[in-house]
């Protein structure tokens, strides 16, 4: 089955700096990568996604980008701000199964 | 907006009981999950529901739990015999499209088995 690796587990940055997230997933069958950001306490919340047709894809400061052939996918979040602080995780997905990744804690230093 | 809604939100149980998890997802969505997050680690896939039945289900999903669509509404999942490794908080989602759109997650329903 799909198994989904996800680094770093933590990661600081300056707040205004930039923050890359990385996975890669093993199933080459996997053709929807999702990403979902979760505050504490809350429920996971989709912040961008991207299919195995794009290559990247944008949406003001987040980005996410795939290489089907590494079988890897990054998010990446420039000028950070302090509401950026959360976990995020990444997701790969065929058919009916959204397999997770274990996720990042996102911390803004102010 | 219209979103995902799940009840309780907090149960405790003694080990061995029987729990049930239950979930309305969004209307005019078709397919319904549930996963788990033990608490500080990652979301893990249980199950998933299209056309009244399992599509796909995780090795965690054993003998001991089962889902049902009892009405145009409900999405359940029971758990026969809870253990102490149950703890954890349940979401439920509900997606327009097969394996290829954005899950929507209720809240939670927060698990404690003691």
């Amino acid at each position: 089955g799909e198994n989904v690796e996800q680094h770093p587990s933590t990661l600081s940055v300056q707040e205004g700096d930039s923050a890359v997230i990385k996975c890669t997933y093993s199933d080459s069958a996997s053709n929807y990568f999702p990403w979902y950001k979760q505050e504490l306490g809350k429920r996971p919340q989709l912040i961008i996604d991207i299919r195995s047709n794009v290559g990247e894809k944008k949406d003001q400061r987040i980005a996410v980008t795939l290489n089907k052939t590494a079988k890897h996918f990054s998010l990446h979040i420039t000028e950070t701000q302090p509401e950026d602080s959360a976990v995020y995780f990444c997701a790969a997905s065929r058919d009916d199964k959204i397999i997770f990744g274990k996720g990042t804690r996102l911390h803004i230093l102010p | 907006e219209p979103e995902v809604t799940q009840t309780p939100s907090h149960q405790v149980t003694q080990m061995g009981q029987e729990v049930i998890l239950r979930c309305v997802p969004i209307s005019n969505h078709l397919y319904f999950y549930w996963y788990r997050q033990i608490l500080g680690q990652k979301v893990e896939f249980l199950v998933s529901f299209y056309n009244n039945e399992i599509s796909e289900k995780s090795e965690i999903f054993d003998d001991q739990f089962s889902v049902e669509r009892p009405d145009g509404s409900n999405f359940t999942l029971k758990i026969r015999s809870t253990k102490l490794e149950d703890s954890a908080m349940y979401f439920c989602a509900s997606s327009e499209a097969r394996g290829r759109g954005e899950l929507f997650f209720g809240e939670g329903s927060r698990l404690t088995v003691l």
